[in-house]
């Protein structure tokens, strides 16, 4: 089963930070939080991962609580090329072996 | 850097025929590789775990003489689905663990569309 739970959809209207949360209520000490997004029709795609503190990179910034039970993922600028499905994952640690299991991800719609 | 390519994109099969797909990592060695499934508008379903020189790890109610795997060198994994039906008819998306050089986990592969005519 998933760890995580994420709204199921979300709007955001083009050129406005997209704020993606994520429940991981039961995660460990000893694992991170990875974010991909699907587009339509293709195979998922990085975007950033975390293990406490906030993260930024060319993509998207990575809040992450302080009792790191919940993340947040925030596209400051939405595009239409953003529209997609946005996994937030957990993983015991990074580029170490554990299978990932995806939930269903929030169906993020850029509008016009 | 940490690409993985997939082949085909798309595929149009006759029912019974088999599929081989196949997922080739292109700048780095793959000693595991991942295969989902995704049905449409569903999320990815882990199906197996495949390690360079072993046999596969399949996922409960994964049949794995429908699926075979093969992990034969440490750029390339291959899926087969045997005796294809109409309910195999799925995208197909293979990832690979990326060494510790880099911190990005997995990558994945573009994905497969089979469609069992």
């Amino acid at each position: 089963d998933a760890k995580t739970t994420q709204p199921t959809s979300m709007d955001c209207a083009e050129g406005r930070a997209a704020n993606l949360p994520c429940n991981h209520s039961t995660i460990s000490g000893n694992e991170y939080v990875y974010w991909y997004r699907q587009i339509h029709s293709q195979g998922p795609q990085y975007i950033i991962h975390g293990l406490k503190n906030n993260e930024t990179n060319e993509m998207a910034s990575l809040i992450i609580t302080e009792d790191r039970k919940s993340s947040t993922l925030i596209l400051p600028h939405a595009t239409l090329r953003d529209t997609a499905v946005y996994y937030c994952i957990v993983s015991p640690y990074s580029g170490g072996y554990q299978k990932v299991t995806f939930g269903t991800g929030t169906k993020l719609q850029v509008i016009p | 850097g940490a690409v993985v390519s997939q082949h085909p994109s798309r595929v149009i099969c006759k029912s019974g025929t088999s599929v081989k797909i196949e997922c080739r990592s292109l700048d780095f060695q793959a000693t595991t590789m991942f295969w989902y499934r995704q049905f449409p508008k569903q999320s990815l379903m882990l199906m197996a775990t495949s390690n360079e020189g072993s046999k596969a790890t399949y996922e409960q109610g994964v049949e794995k003489d429908k699926f075979l795997i093969n992990h034969a060198s440490l750029t390339l994994s291959t899926l087969t689905v045997t005796s294809a039906h109409p309910e195999d008819s799925s995208f197909y998306i293979c990832s690979a663990l990326i060494p510790n050089r880099s911190p990005r986990g997995y990558t994945f592969g573009s994905g497969t569309r089979l469609t069992v005519v």
